[in-house]
């Protein structure tokens, strides 16, 4: 079965303090890795696709890279407004989206 | 805003009741998927309809059914309702249900029973 561990559980960093999240997948046959950001309450908000190891994608303070058996979401000199539980998710041969428990991150002033 | 819309926000309701709630997916996807989220349990998948018909099964209780109907909207049926069933339910909407396709989330469904 699909497996994602994400680490670490929670992050709380200062305005400014840039840091990677971890995502280690065991997966049959990658379709895709996915990253998403979740604010209390509301729905995952897509942030990245990445399909194949070598893989990098970058969107304002965030980038995602890909390697063979794990994915890093690096934030770069992140602002409050980053905070947000970001999960991660594999899809592999069979189709079924396998996520994470997240990251909490808190990005405090 | 992601374009998929989940209807009711919010429901309470009293256990062995049944309700029914509803997802629209973006304009042009003719794939949706419904998740559950709870505290303890994370994302967990329930069910996959491409264009009317079921394409993929998760961890869906007997108790749960869901169908996609011509316009492709979707809609996901809970009933003998337990107190454990309480939880943010999502839909997500994707163009063709490949299995690369990327899955855009709705705002959900927060469901509380008591």
């Amino acid at each position: 079965e699909d497996q994602v561990t994400q680490s670490p559980e929670a992050l709380r960093l200062q305005e400014g303090e840039s840091s990677s999240l971890n995502c280690s997948y065991t997966v049959s046959g990658l379709r895709g890795l996915f990253w998403y950001r979740q604010d209390p309450g509301k729905g995952p908000e897509f942030l990245f696709t990445l399909y194949s190891a070598g893989e990098e994608k970058e969107k304002e303070r965030l980038k995602a890279t890909l390697t063979k058996k794990e994915s890093f979401l690096h934030i770069t000199a992140p602002k409050p407004e980053d905070s947000a539980t970001y999960l991660c998710a594999v899809r592999g041969s069979w189709g079924k989206l396998q996520f994470g428990a997240g990251t909490q991150v808190v990005v405090t002033p | 805003d992601s374009g998929v819309t989940q209807t009711p926000k919010h429901l309470i309701t009293a256990t062995g009741q049944r309700v029914t709630l509803r997802c629209s997916p973006r304009s042009g996807d003719l794939s949706v998927y419904w998740y559950q989220q709870s505290l303890d349990q994370g994302l967990q998948f329930l069910i996959q309809y491409y264009n009317g018909e079921e394409r993929a099964k998760g961890n869906i209780l007997e108790r749960f059914s869901a169908q996609q109907f011509p316009d492709l909207h979707s809609e996901l049926n809970l009933s003998s309702l337990e107190l454990g069933d309480s939880a943010l339910y999502f839909c997500a909407s994707s163009p063709a249900g490949g299995v690369a396709d990327t899955q855009y989330f709705g705002p959900g469904t927060r469901l509380t029973v008591l």
